[in-house]
């Protein structure tokens, strides 16, 4: 597609339920990113692949966010056992893989509640 | 660690009015600086970038110079719009770290701007 797709747009997921978010990168993008972003705040990254290899995950929060990019193009963000401070908005970038930090582009995220 | 700051907001302005949106930095290296604006509903857009000191970047009105002395990427746009009512939010990508600079980037908190006519 013309542009990062995210699904759902909206979830609401009741405490300890498991939740999956789904990134469609533009094709042929090399670089895709996650990002998490409280009310209020701006985007902390979460993680970082290059093709299928997770080469960071640095700033995933707990062992209950697992991250995977099996072919090299869909991502999922999988949280399991949902907490209220998961509720956030699920940023996914790709990339070409230029250097610098340019060449971005953004999903419209996720709004993740956790009630 | 790296870090940005943001000047705090929300900022309300009358259209036409000058904008200025502070922003400093801490950085570890050589850092690449940029300006996101989100609008209501739509995802993170770059708006502008400087890669590196004394560069200004511009796009649509708005600029901002990479001061290296003040640690600085201020926005700055001479009259401003309705329409450029958004979130904006200043980020750093370090441009070279050994060759593991891959693009990952520090934001600050954002600034909400309303532009009233």
């Amino acid at each position: 597609g013309a542009g990062v797709s995210q699904s759902p747009r909206y979830k609401v997921a009741k405490r300890g339920q498991d939740v999956a978010l789904r990134c469609d990168p533009i094709s042929g993008h090399v670089s895709l990113f996650w990002y998490q972003q409280a009310l209020g705040q701006g985007p902390e990254f979460l993680t970082y692949f290059q093709n299928e290899a997770q080469l960071d995950k640095s700033g995933l929060p707990s062992d209950r966010f697992f991250a995977e990019r099996p072919e090299g193009s869909v991502s999922t963000l999988k949280i399991q056992r949902t907490q209220q401070e998961d509720s956030a908005v699920y940023l996914c970038a790709s990339s070409s893989g230029q250097p610098g930090g340019v060449g971005y582009t953004f999903g419209s995220g996720t709004r993740l509640t956790v009630v | 660690g790296n870090s940005v700051t943001q000047m705090e907001g929300p900022v309300t302005l009358s259209e036409e009015a000058f904008l200025t949106i502070n922003c400093t930095y801490t950085a570890t290296g050589y850092p690449s600086l940029f300006w996101y604006v989100q609008y209501p509903g739509e995802g993170l857009q770059l708006l502008l970038k400087a890669t590196k000191a004394d560069d200004k970047g511009s796009n649509k009105g708005f600029e901002a110079t990479y001061r290296k002395e003040t640690t600085s990427f201020h926005l700055e746009k001479g009259s401003v719009q309705v329409s450029d009512s958004a979130v904006y939010f200043c980020a750093l990508t370090l441009a070279n770290a050994g060759g593991t600079s891959y693009g990952k980037l520090t934001f600050g908190q954002g600034t909400i701007l309303t532009v009233h006519p």
